[in-house]
């Protein structure tokens, strides 16, 4: 079965400039949260979506936002990049089962951002 | 909210040494995962284990969910095992993995 696929692998932008990052889940998975890593903040969560709805969010600005389609596809969106934007955003699938307590997470191989 | 804390900081071992990186976290937990961050940044899952011991190879992990602590146990570390690792755990109110600092391993051959 194929992992958590995330697109670009890299990226550069300028300040002020809006970015949309894409992750597809692993098969069958309908949960997709989002994560940012920095060096000084290290991993915090951004949002989870669970069947096309926001489920769970980060405490993290109105700039930073995202959607799931009804493949269970994910994308996040940035907008008026900052500096401190920059990050490795790592994209996670679970499979939910019903109310079970199971939520294993998978994670992607992650964008890295760059903002000039 | 929930507290993750992650020892030691770094820890640096000679090839063939064992180890033990410890977790504890501040409240009750629905799960735990430990993960090894590769050099490019992807988190490998090692151990899903909210509740008791697991295996896998040289590497185990022991939950004691009741006194809120996490031990990753690596034993004949090899080169290969260098890198940073993290525990998270998901609080019982959400569905979001909160992350420790991490413990940077380094072996040396």
């Amino acid at each position: 079965k194929a992992g958590v696929t995330q697109t670009p692998r890299y990226l550069i932008k300028t300040r002020g400039q809006q970015v949309t990052l894409s992750c597809s889940p692993i098969s069958g998975h309908r949960s997709v949260s989002w994560y940012q890593q920095t060096p000084g903040q290290g991993l915090q969560f951004l949002f989870e979506y669970f069947s096309e709805t926001q489920r769970n969010k980060g405490n993290f600005p109105g700039r930073f936002s995202g959607r799931q389609f009804s493949n269970s596809r994910s994308e996040m969106n940035v907008s008026t990049l900052e500096l401190g934007d920059s990050a490795l955003y790592l994209c996670a699938s679970s499979f939910t089962r019903g109310t079970a307590n199971y939520n294993e997470q998978f994670f992607g191989p992650g964008t890295r951002l760059t903002v000039l | 909210g929930i507290q993750v804390e992650q020892s030691p900081p770094d820890l640096i071992l000679q090839e063939g040494a064992n180890s033990t990186l410890r977790c504890n976290f501040s409240d009750s937990v629905n799960n735990l995962q430990w993960f090894h961050q590769n050099p490019w940044g992807q988190l490998i899952n090692l151990f899903y284990i909210p509740s008791g011991t697991k295996q896998n190879g040289r590497l185990s992990a022991t939950t004691v969910a009741t006194e809120r602590y996490s031990l990753l146990y690596i034993s004949s570390s090899q080169t290969t095992d260098s890198g940073v690792y993290f525990c998270a755990v998901e609080s019982q109110a959400g569905t979001a993995l909160i992350f420790g600092k991490g413990t940077t391993l380094s072996v040396s051959s």
